[in-house]
């Protein structure tokens, strides 16, 4: 079975500060990778994705993540973080040919100080 | 603009009451899902469907029903047998099975029993 591991629960940061937050997946396959964000109250907004291809993936708002099979993460970054970027984040795992397609994880809350 | 409407965006239940949260879309998807979040535990799939008038059980569908009559709509009851409601609900939909797919999320119910 798929599951998605976020070892972070919260997050602090300060304002231009550099960002990484860690996403550990289990797969039987070559996994379908994503982030969402979610603002407080809000759906989910996807971020970026990875299917196949080069391993480091651009997303929406200055957000990249890197695939890295050996170690089975897919960790989000931004060089510089910006107070609107406080929300919750969520990697998620799908695979072809499942209609559950995303398993998520349970979210890691980002705080910004300024 | 195309996206998910979800209604009513905040929702209250007695004990012993059925609730019917709504969900709409004009993607043209056929997969739709419903999930539940609550804090620390991200989201859990209640129940999906891919094609209209079928739908299947995801990870914690008791107390809970759907129906898919309409490809745009897919509803969802809290009924009395489930014991704790009290939740963020969020609906979603695909493209279907396409392996590249990307799930669209409405913006939540969130349901209080009182």
């Amino acid at each position: 079975a798929q599951s998605v591991t976020q070892p972070d629960i919260h997050i602090t940061v300060s304002e231009g500060a550099s960002l990484e937050l860690r996403c550990n997946y289990s797969y039987g396959a070559t996994p379908y990778l994503f982030w969402y964000v979610q603002s407080p109250g809000q759906g989910l907004q996807l971020l970026l994705k990875y299917f196949s291809g080069d391993t480091l993936v651009q997303g929406i708002k200055g957000f990249e993540a890197e695939f890295k099979r050996s170690q089975s993460s897919f960790n989000l970054r931004k060089p510089s973080v910006h107070w609107s970027d406080a929300a919750e984040y969520f990697c998620a795992v799908g695979g072809a040919g499942s209609a559950r397609q995303l398993t998520f994880g349970s979210g890691t809350q980002l705080t910004v100080l300024p | 603009d195309g996206g998910i409407t979800q209604s009513p965006k905040y929702l209250f239940r007695k004990e012993g009451q059925n609730v019917t949260l709504s969900c709409e879309q004009n993607l043209n998807h056929d997969a739709m899902y419903w999930y539940r979040q609550d804090p620390g535990q991200g989201l859990r799939l209640i129940y999906y469907s891919q094609i209209v008038n079928d739908f299947q059980k995801g990870d914690i569908a008791e107390g809970y029903s759907v129906s898919r009559e309409k490809k745009e709509s897919f509803p969802l009851t809290v009924t009395s047998a489930q014991k704790n409601p009290t939740a963020f609900y969020l609906c979603a939909s695909t493209q279907g099975l396409h392996l590249n797919t990307e799930a669209f999320f409405g913006q939540g119910t969130r349901l209080t029993v009182v």
